[in-house]
């Protein structure tokens, strides 16, 4: 079955500069990546996904790249703010049915005012 | 903006003992999940539901969990017989038909004595 592992697992950031989280997968069918933010003691939610039919995708500070040959996907956080401060998971999952996803172990970020 | 829900938010049980964890996905969704999170560790599929009956499950998903829609909102998680190791945060999801994204709900506490 699929494996997502997820890179660093903590992250520490000075306000304003980017960050940067690492997910490889395993599954070559695998064709719709999510990135899910969640905030202490709250649900996860969805903050932008890919799929496999493009490179990359943006939105405001926002971006997340995807290389299918590597089978790595990464999410890019531009001019961070301390609200951008949590848990973020990346996960993965086929088009098919169901969209089963298969979760990295998640990343905690820290921006620090 | 409509949000699954869950209830409880936190359940605490005894060893042995059935628990019920309820959740009522956003209406007109036809796709439901369960995932659990034990504390520190990834977030985990369970199973997937459509159409009335389970799509997939996984590993985890054995014998001792069901899944159940008794009614037009709920959707529901039942674990027979508790143990130890089955103390975590348990999310449900749902999805529409024509989309990709998967709405979490704030999640259950579970934790067994």
């Amino acid at each position: 079955g699929e494996n997502v592992e997820q890179h660093p697992s903590t992250l520490s950031v000075q306000e304003g500069d980017s960050a940067v989280i690492k997910c490889t997968y395993s599954d070559s069918a695998s064709n719709y990546f999510p990135w899910y933010k969640q905030e202490l003691g709250k649900r996860p939610q969805l903050i932008i996904d890919i799929r496999s039919n493009v490179g990359e995708k943006k939105d405001q500070r926002i971006a997340v790249t995807l290389n299918k040959t590597a089978k790595h996907f990464s999410l890019h956080i531009t001019e961070t703010q301390p609200e951008d401060s949590a848990v973020y998971f990346c996960a993965a999952s086929r088009m098919v049915s169901n969209y089963k996803l298969t979760f990295g172990k998640g990343t905690l970020l820290t921006v620090n005012p | 903006e409509p949000e699954v829900t869950q209830t409880p938010s936190h359940q605490v049980t005894q060893m042995g003992q059935e628990v019920i964890l309820r959740c009522v996905p956003i209406s007109n969704h036809l796709y439901f999940y369960w995932y659990r999170q034990i504390l520190g560790q990834k977030v985990e599929f369970l199973v997937s539901f459509y159409n009335n009956e389970i799509s997939e499950k996984s590993e985890i998903f054995d014998d001792q969990f069901s899944v159940e829609r008794p009614d037009g909102s709920n959707f529901t998680l039942k674990i027979r017989s508790t143990k130890l190791e089955d103390s975590a945060m348990y999310f449900c999801a749902s999805r529409a038909n024509s989309g990709s994204e998967q709405f979490f709900g704030p999640g259950t506490r579970l934790t067994v004595l």
